[in-house]
């Protein structure tokens, strides 16, 4: 899990406000993922980069969520006009190339709240 | 239904114990499979990853798949506090990680 950093690993946003969420793969990864775990739940995909890329967002709630991946930095979640059923836990995965024989690895995720 | 069901669990074992994990699947596509570990407040780390079916051995680990019953298991042997987490199973269909995960089964290992 250390390779795929995530920041913050708390976030807590008032209703409305706008949440960004980084993730930086791990070394010579260039395929980045989104899950979110809601309470009781499992891991529900969201969306799939590659650099400056969205190759899958079928996960993505049609409004208000977006993600990027650019050329430089890391990736960006971002979440606007926050509402409570945002809270969850954001997790990150990379992988090294497109592919199920290149499997997926996850970092610690970021624990967004919504008061 | 969902596509993916594993028993939520608590499941209570002494330390020594073989433990059996299980999750069952109805779509017929996936060809991947894999369990991953989560401790809690961390994230999943993965463990065990096959292809079609059989079985695969990794240390204390063995994962079985039996695609014509649509039921994936993972055993672990001589089980230790340590291995005290959260296990899920995951799947894909192929092309890309785009995984479907079971909720998770909760274990503790007890001494």
């Amino acid at each position: 899990n250390a390779g795929v950093m995530q920041n913050p690993r708390h976030l807590v946003r008032r209703r409305g406000q706008e949440a960004r969420l980084r993730c930086s793969p791990m070394k010579g990864h260039s395929h980045v993922y989104w899950y979110r775990q809601l309470p009781e739940e499992g891991l529900k995909f969201m969306v799939y980069l590659q650099k400056e890329n969205i190759i899958d967002e079928s996960g993505m709630p049609k409004e208000r969520f977006s993600a990027e991946f650019p050329k430089e930095g890391p990736s960006i979640l971002r979440i606007q006009q926050v509402v409570r059923g945002d809270s969850a836990a954001y997790f990150c995965a990379s992988s090294q190339r497109q592919g199920d024989n290149s499997p997926l690895h996850f970092g610690n995720g970021t624990r967004l709240t919504v008061t | 239904q969902k596509e993916v069901e594993q028993d939520p669990g608590p499941l209570s074992v002494p330390e020594g114990a073989i433990v059996s994990l299980n999750c069952t699947y109805s779509n017929s596509a996936f060809q991947y499979f894999m369990w991953y570990r989560q401790y809690s407040r961390k994230g999943p780390e993965l463990l065990m990853y096959t292809y079609s079916s059989g079985n695969k051995e990794d240390g204390r680990f063995t994962a079985q798949v039996d695609k014509s019953s649509k039921y994936i298991s993972l055993f672990i042997r001589d089980s230790q506090p340590s291995d005290s987490a959260t296990y899920l199973c995951a799947m894909s269909t192929g092309g890309g990680n785009k995984l479907t995960f079971g909720t998770g089964t909760q274990l503790k290992v007890e001494l």
